[in-house]
């Protein structure tokens, strides 16, 4: 199947500062990528989706000017998480699928960010 | 919003015994349904894909199932190994998908 790499694996950051999160498709142009978060024991909740050079539409409850979502290629999206806080520690993974808006393409999973804010 | 439902929530089986896993959906215009496993601490192994328009996709000891029309899926597994230890989780295709909350599954030697 098609790889989709994330970076950082996992990352430690003081509270106030901003992290940046990459999902890039390697083998094949991601038209629209997906960014989920995991809390402990939870599962994988949709935070927002990204279609190449538009913007991010977000879940309800997702603040958007927390969680900056930049697609600006057709093989990389990127999360920033600004001014983190404790309660943003958590398991960002990252999806890109080769179809546009409505597509049955499959879609590919990056292998997840792990942010820890003290 | 839709909704995605797995049960049970946890599972626990003598190595050998084939076992089902449970996933509903609210609503049946889906693209299509992923199963995935997840490992403690890990990122997702994507498992099997179904379209909308199949019925099951099958690879090794795994078989999936889909019935649209009334939002449901399975995930059989056959001769349960403790390496098939995990959480699995089904991941449906509304054009965005939606996760499950997750069967973690125990796989007793």
């Amino acid at each position: 199947g098609a790889v989709v790499s994330q970076h950082p694996s996992w990352v430690i950051c003081k509270s106030g500062t901003s992290v940046k999160i990459e999902c890039r498709s390697l083998d094949f142009q991601a038209t629209t990528m997906f960014w989920y978060r995991q809390f402990p024991k939870q599962s994988l909740m949709l935070m927002a989706t990204s279609n190449e050079g538009s913007k991010a539409t977000y879940e309800q409850g997702v603040e958007k000017d927390k969680f900056l979502i930049n697609h600006a290629s057709l093989t990389l999206s990127t999360l920033t998480v600004t001014s983190a806080h404790p309660e943003d520690s958590s398991f960002y993974i990252c999806s890109a699928r080769a179809g546009g808006s409505g597509d049955s393409t499959e879609a590919f999973f990056g292998q997840g960010t792990r942010l820890t804010v003290v | 919003k839709q909704e995605v439902t797995q049960i049970p929530a946890a599972l626990s089986v003598p190595e050998g015994e084939n076992l089902v896993l449970n996933c509903s959906f609210t609503d049946s215009a889906i693209y299509n349904l992923q199963w995935f496993r997840q490992d403690p601490g890990k990122g997702l192994t994507s498992l099997l894909l179904i379209q909308s328009s199949q019925r099951e996709q099958t690879s090794g000891r795994l078989n999936a199932s889909l019935d649209k029309s009334s939002g449901r899926s399975t995930l059989y597994i056959a001769a349960s190994q403790p390496g098939d230890s995990a959480t699995y989780l089904c991941a449906v295709n509304f054009n965005k998908f939606y996760f499950g909350s997750g069967t973690k599954l125990n796989v007793k030697p």
